[in-house]
């Protein structure tokens, strides 16, 4: 069965630090997406990463994608307030030729404490 | 620009009763359509996806089911609900060849 996990689930840190989350999948996939999700609201794209060794930065964000260890991580530098939200990976499976499918992690819940 | 659309917001339905969500998108055409439900604290799960007009492939069973009628529009049916289909059910598109899937505002459903 494919499975995509994230850690940690919950991470609580302070403003100024920095922190990394984790991605492992247990398929062969070149394709991982980070999603930010706010409470209440839909998914907001923010990394694509689409090839090994792919890495993606934006603002205090980073997102790397190690496919031969079948790990993604996104790194978190100098965290703020406003970067309070839940992240989701989600791996790219392709089939039929016409359609992906994304399997997703569980999601890390992220507070930034002043 | 692409846009996609979810209608209701929110529903509060009883227990037994049907249901009907619609998805559409503007400004693309012949996307893949999805529809995933995410239960409270928990991740999305992938229920039906829909490459063209008429073709649904079901990804779950469940008392769910999904039509489309029109290109760019997609529905989610039921004819009875249970209490475990309350959740936060988002639609997606994606247009090939780009892999990525852009998600709808979504529509959180109560079952009482």
């Amino acid at each position: 069965e494919l499975k995509v996990e994230q850690n940690p689930l919950f991470l609580s840190m302070q403003e100024g630090k920095n922190y990394t989350i984790y991605c492992n999948y247990s398929t062969t996939s070149d394709r991982l997406y980070w999603y930010r999700q706010d409470p209440g609201k839909s998914l907001e794209s923010l990394f694509v990463l689409l090839s090994n060794g792919a890495v993606k930065q934006e603002g205090r964000l980073m997102a790397s994608l190690d496919t031969k260890a079948r790990l993604s991580t996104l790194h978190i530098t100098a965290a703020v307030h406003d970067l309070s939200a839940t992240y989701f990976c989600a791996v790219d499976i392709p089939f039929g030729g016409a359609t992906n499918k994304l399997i997703f992690g569980t999601g890390t819940l992220l507070a930034v404490q002043p | 620009s692409q846009t996609i659309h979810q209608w209701p917001a929110t529903l509060v339905q009883p227990v037994g009763s049907p249901l009907s969500l619609e998805c559409t998108v503007e400004g693309t055409s012949n996307p893949n359509l999805y529809w995933y439900r995410q239960a409270a604290g928990r991740g999305l799960q992938l229920l039906f996806y829909s490459v063209g007009i008429g073709q649904i492939s079901s990804e779950v069973p469940q008392n769910l089911s999904a039509s489309r009628p029109q290109d760019r529009q997609f529905i989610l049916s039921s004819k009875k609900l249970l209490l475990s289909d309350s959740g936060f059910y988002l639609c997606a598109w994606s247009v090939l060849p780009g892999p990525q899937q852009f998600f709808g505002p979504g529509t959180r459903l109560t079952v009482l």
